[in-house]
């Protein structure tokens, strides 16, 4: 099956800095998705993103389908952006599930 | 702004005891799906739904687990005999499936927290 690498695994980062995060799957995918896991567990849809760029406030997101990867960026980071940060990935399987990456842990530090 | 939701948002359950999972997906969605994440892993697909029946079930979706759609707004998980490794949180997910293919954002519920001791 395909398999999606996230990196880096862990991140911290100082209130204010920049970041980027990668995403690369192993084979062709149709959608492509980033969440956020809050403290609590829940997950945030960050953007749908299956190619081309979005911007969304501090985060933006960019997803090069023919080469295999996306990236999140986060600028002015605040502490309130700690927690996982996941994409997704759906290929034509005929019931458009979404196989999870393996995540990236980001922890802001005030 | 429609959203998906979920009950009860932790359980505690007794090892061997039955317990059920409730969704509400979106009203106009057509595939629903439950996902599980073992603490401190990454999310796995459990099974997904369509038109009334299973559409697909990973290798994890064993004879304990089931899914239903008792009226036209539930969709439950129901885990005959839990066991100590079904700890985990469990997410239901819909989508409209706009277009075929072409359009497929999963909307995500806040997750039931299962804990079995």
């Amino acid at each position: 099956g395909i398999q999606v690498e996230q990196s880096p695994p862990d991140l911290i980062l100082q209130e204010g800095a920049n970041s980027t995060l990668r995403c690369n799957f192993s084979d062709s995918v149709n959608n492509l998705q980033w969440f956020h896991q809050n403290p609590w567990g829940q997950l945030i849809n960050l953007f749908y993103i299956p190619s081309g760029t979005k911007q969304n406030g501090r985060l933006s997101a960019t997803t090069v389908a023919t080469e295999r990867y996306s990236l999140l960026y986060i600028s002015s980071s605040q502490t309130t952006d700690s927690g996982v940060y996941f994409c997704a990935v759906e290929r034509d399987s005929g019931t458009y599930k979404y196989i999870f990456g393996t995540g990236t842990r980001l922890k802001v530090l005030a | 702004e429609p959203e998906v939701t979920q009950t009860p948002s932790h359980q505690v359950t007794q090892m061997g005891q039955e317990v059920i999972l409730r969704c509400v997906p979106i009203s106009n969605h057509l595939y629903f799906y439950w996902y599980r994440q073992i603490l401190g892993q990454k999310v796995e697909f459990l099974v997904s739904f369509y038109n009334n029946e299973i559409s697909e079930k990973s290798e994890i979706f064993d004879d304990q687990f089931s899914v239903e759609r008792p009226d036209g707004s539930n969709f439950t998980l129901k885990i005959r005999s839990t066991k100590l490794e079904d700890s985990a949180m469990y997410f239901c997910a819909s989508n409209p499936i706009v277009g075929g293919l072409a359009y497929n954002e999963q909307f995500f519920g806040p997750g039931t927290r299962l804990t079995v001791l």
